[in-house]
């Protein structure tokens, strides 16, 4: 089975950064997904790592080291809005996506 | 566009009985995919679609049944629900399996099972 690892919950004030981390072991790997999700709601696509590096997407930004099975999701200028789960997700030899149990993030005034 | 459709939003269903999901969407995509999402265990896969007429198992597949008799319709089905089916159903599509093609997700269906 596969294996991805993510803090249960964190808390930033408005305005701040916050990094929410991702280990994994899978069998095989076929590039590392980031999901948000607010409560009651659907997940939503936020990005897509299949090579080390820092992918930036706006106030988003998404790492990737391979080789240590990891990956970190980096929210800047956090906003309200922003309150929400944060879904990392693996794609492994199988091309079937595993998630973590997700990351809940509160932003605070 | 409406993108992908669940229905119904929520259902309260005695246990021993069956129960459909329905499943549909808009986008053409070829694959399709039903999770199961519950408190500290995230999204699990329950069974899959790479293309209209194929269908394969997912993570916890045992209770579940799915069909895929054309592009935009996965029906998921209950034989006979117990309360461990007790989730919320979430149904997504992505154009091709594997690779980078995201997945878009339903607006989900709660289920509860007494």
């Amino acid at each position: 089975g596969q294996n991805i690892d993510q803090p249960t919950e964190m808390t930033a004030t408005e305005g701040a950064i916050v990094q929410i981390n991702c280990t994994y072991q899978t069998s095989g790997f076929n590039g590392l997904f980031w999901y948000q999700q607010h409560a009651g709601e659907a997940p939503t696509f936020l990005s897509y790592n299949v090579l080390d590096g820092l992918e930036e997407k706006g106030r988003f930004s998404s790492f990737l080291s391979r080789s240590k099975g990891y990956s970190y999701l980096l929210l800047k200028e956090l906003q309200m809005k922003d309150s929400a789960s944060y879904l990392c997700a693996v794609m492994a030899d199988d091309y079937k996506l595993s998630f973590g149990a997700g990351t809940t993030v509160t932003v605070r005034a | 566009i409406a993108g992908i459709t669940q229905a119904p939003t929520s259902q309260i269903l005695a246990a021993g009985r069956r129960m459909t999901l329905r499943c549909t969407q808009d986008m053409r995509h070829n694959a399709m995919y039903w999770y199961r999402q519950d408190l500290g265990l995230g999204l699990r896969l329950i069974h899959y679609s790479n293309t209209a007429g194929t269908t394969g198992k997912g993570e916890v597949p045992d209770g579940y049944s799915v069909s895929r008799a054309n592009t935009d319709d996965f029906p998921l089905t209950l034989a006979s629900a117990v309360p461990s089916q007790t989730s919320v159903y979430f149904c997504a599509s992505s154009d091709q399996a594997g690779g980078y093609n995201e997945q878009f997700f339903g607006p989900g269906t709660r289920l509860t099972v007494l």
